[in-house]
């Protein structure tokens, strides 16, 4: 179902760029690439998507690999609020596109 | 901003009894979703609902489970014979029927099966 692998957790300083890797490497052709974000005690929330180009939104960057085997989910500058479970989901574009979570990566930013 | 939103927050019940997880979607979307979260745990699929039928389901979502649309506003999850194991956060999405099908997210209910 998930598809996706990612790392359990991961730290980061305060106002440093934070660079979420996410690896998925039977992803298929019509595959797009969803990140969502859950905050603790809070429904999951749409961080950004891509199909192959990087993309660029007011909350982060999405760097998808040239194979789209891999992706990455970059916060420029993590802040105290971005601490949360950071989940890559791979959405089939002929489904009823219900997203199946991984455990995702869970972003430890320090003061 | 528009937002979906979920009633009741919390719900105690006793094993064995009928709840029912109330949801309002985003007006102008089409598709609706209900997700579980058991705790420590991650959130799992367990239905969709489109044009006023299930569009999918997961392995979760059983005889013991069933959705429905009552009126154009609410969206609704009847668990009818609760067990200790459906004790989890529900969440409620729903998104449009084009475009980035970014689902939005309700802040759920807490299920609690005593």
């Amino acid at each position: 179902d998930a598809k996706t692998t990612q790392p359990n957790s991961m730290e980061s300083n305060e106002e440093e760029p934070v660079h979420l890797p996410c690896n998925h490497s039977t992803i298929s052709g019509t595959d797009y690439i969803h990140w969502y974000r859950q905050l603790p005690s809070q429904g999951p929330e749409y961080v950004i998507h891509g199909l192959t180009s990087n993309v660029n939104n007011r909350m982060a960057s999405l760097a998808i690999a040239e194979d789209r085997k891999s992706s990455t989910l970059i916060l420029h500058r993590a802040t105290l609020r971005d601490a949360a479970v950071y989940y890559c989901i791979l959405r089939g574009a002929n489904t009823g596109n219900q997203f199946y979570f991984g455990t995702g990566t869970s972003l430890t930013v320090i003061p | 901003e528009p937002e979906v939103t979920q009633t009741p927050s919390h719900q105690v019940t006793q094993m064995g009894q009928e709840v029912i997880l109330r949801c309002v979607p985003i007006s102008n979307h089409l598709y609706f979703y209900w997700y579980r979260q058991i705790l420590g745990q991650k959130v799992e699929f367990l239905v969709s609902f489109y044009n006023n039928e299930i569009s999918e389901k997961s392995e979760i979502f059983d005889d013991q489970f069933s959705v429905e649309r009552p009126d154009g506003s609410n969206f609704t999850l009847k668990i009818r014979s609760t067990k200790l194991e459906d004790s989890a956060m529900y969440f409620c999405a729903s998104r449009l029927t084009s475009g980035s099908y970014e689902q939005f997210f309700g802040p759920g209910t807490r299920l609690t099966v005593l």
